[in-house]
Order: C-alpha cells, then sequence, then structure tokens
C-alpha cells in the first residue's frame, strides 16, 4: 500500500488530453514538492515535473501541479511515446524520506 | 554530460552481503545531495536512501534501516550502498540518482538523473 495514491490505468487516444491524479495528505504532498517520474518500457526513470516546474528538455505537453493535498499530471496532445508508467513522489515529514505513488500504467490507444 | 554508473550488483544468498556503488561524472559531485531507489522486478519505485553533500545527514527507509548503509567518497565522485542481512524482498534494481544542490532541503529534493540501474538478487 502506498502512502501516495495513483490510479493504477489511464489511457487516452493521440491527441488527446489526460490527466493523472495523486492523493497524499498534510505530511507529504500538503507541505513539499511534489515531483513527477515518467519510466519508458526496460528504461530507468526520468524527472519530468517538480510542482509546476518543467526540468530543461521536457515537452510543454507535460504539466504538473498541486492543490492541498494532491497533485496532478497533465498531458496534452497525447503522443505514442509518451507511453509509459508515471510516479509521483514527495518528502513526507512524518516518515521523514521519500513516498512515492503505486505508479500508473498509461495507454495510448 | 551528467552520468551516472552503478555497479556491484549479482546474486547473494540472504543474509549475505553486497556492495553496490555508483561512479559519478559530468557535474560536481561534491556539492549534491544523492540518492538509492530501488524497483522490486514488476513492481513500483520505493525509496531507499539520501545522504548530503557532505555526508552531514542520511536517511533511510524504515525498510532497510539497520540494514544498508549509504555512504559517498567525495574525492572520488562515487556514491555507495552497503547491504548486510539480505532478504528475498531487497531484490530490485537499485538505481543512483542525483539530487538537487546542496543549499536545498531534502523537503524540496527531486531524483535527475537517474543511472541505469543495477541488479541485486537475493536467493538460495
Amino acid at each position: 500500500q502506498s502512502v501516495l495514491t495513483q490510479p493504477p490505468s489511464a489511457s487516452g487516444t493521440p491527441g488527446q488530453r489526460v490527466t493523472i491524479s495523486c492523493s497524499g495528505s498534510s505530511s507529504n504532498i500538503g507541505s513539499n514538492t511534489v515531483n513527477w517520474y515518467q519510466q519508458l518500457p526496460g528504461t530507468a526513470p526520468k524527472l519530468i515535473s517538480s510542482n509546476n516546474e518543467r526540468p530543461s528538455g521536457v515537452p510543454d505537453r507535460f504539466s504538473g501541479s498541486k492543490s492541498g493535498t494532491s497533485a496532478s499530471l497533465a498531458i496534452s496532445g497525447l503522443q505514442s511515446e509518451d507511453e509509459a508508467d508515471y510516479y509521483c513522489a514527495a518528502w513526507d515529514d512524518r516518515q521523514n524520506g521519500v513516498v512515492f505513488g503505486g505508479g500508473t500504467k498509461l495507454t495510448v490507444l | 554530460e551528467v552520468q551516472l554508473v552503478e555497479s556491484g550488483g549479482g546474486l547473494v544468498k540472504p543474509g549475505g552481503s553486497l556492495r553496490l556503488s555508483c561512479a559519478a561524472s559530468g557535474f560536481t559531485f561534491s556539492t549534491y545531495n544523492m540518492n538509492w531507489v530501488r524497483q522490486a522486478p514488476g513492481k513500483g519505485l520505493e525509496w531507499v536512501s539520501s545522504i548530503s553533500s557532505i555526508s552531514s545527514y542520511v536517511y533511510y527507509a524504515d525498510s532497510v534501516k539497520g540494514r544498508l548503509t549509504i555512504s559517498r567518497d567525495n574525492a572520488k565522485n562515487s556514491l555507495y550502498l552497503q547491504m548486510s542481512s539480505l532478504r528475498a524482498d531487497d531484490t530490485a534494481i537499485y538505481y543512483c540518482a542525483r539530487g538537487r544542490a546542496h543549499y536545498y532541503s531534502f523537503r524540496e529534493n527531486w531524483f535527475d538523473p537517474w543511472g541505469q540501474g543495477t541488479l541485486v538478487t537475493v536467493s538460495s
């Protein structure tokens, strides 16, 4: 059971906008930076969003946001190469460490 | 180009020990916090441990506390994970990941970039 809660799966067709949610609590999302990672099949994860900022090189189709104890990752103009697992993560003040969501498998239909 | 290359993984018996290494290049290693994250086969990501730039602060997941020890050698641009009393549920790919620069709090930490990972298999 992950501390952060994500839907196990999401899907969309090319060109669509999809949103992946991440629910936490006041000790993690509510008070600390929320990061999103993309893991393409067979590869190491990659940082794609930190709160509402994108690292250099990440397409502006990816957009992270946070409100209260929840966060979300929006992907617009969905492309086939976006098919991957997506994880949210944040520092947790109670556990004194990083907690991850269980991951969301995104399928591009 | 920032590079992180893990090594030291392999097959070890339950109760055994292993030392993982992560060689860093392309950035000033001594000014960044560093991290280990693992992924069991077919499962999600699990944070293992973090260490500050000059080893002042170390943090561990409860699942590894007392058995795994993170350390670094800034003169050698290397991060380590000493693993002991290994159990079957420690079987995973272990990734080394750079954190944020030393002046950031761990509450603002991220993992970027990641190494390619090294597989640790605990089995008799």
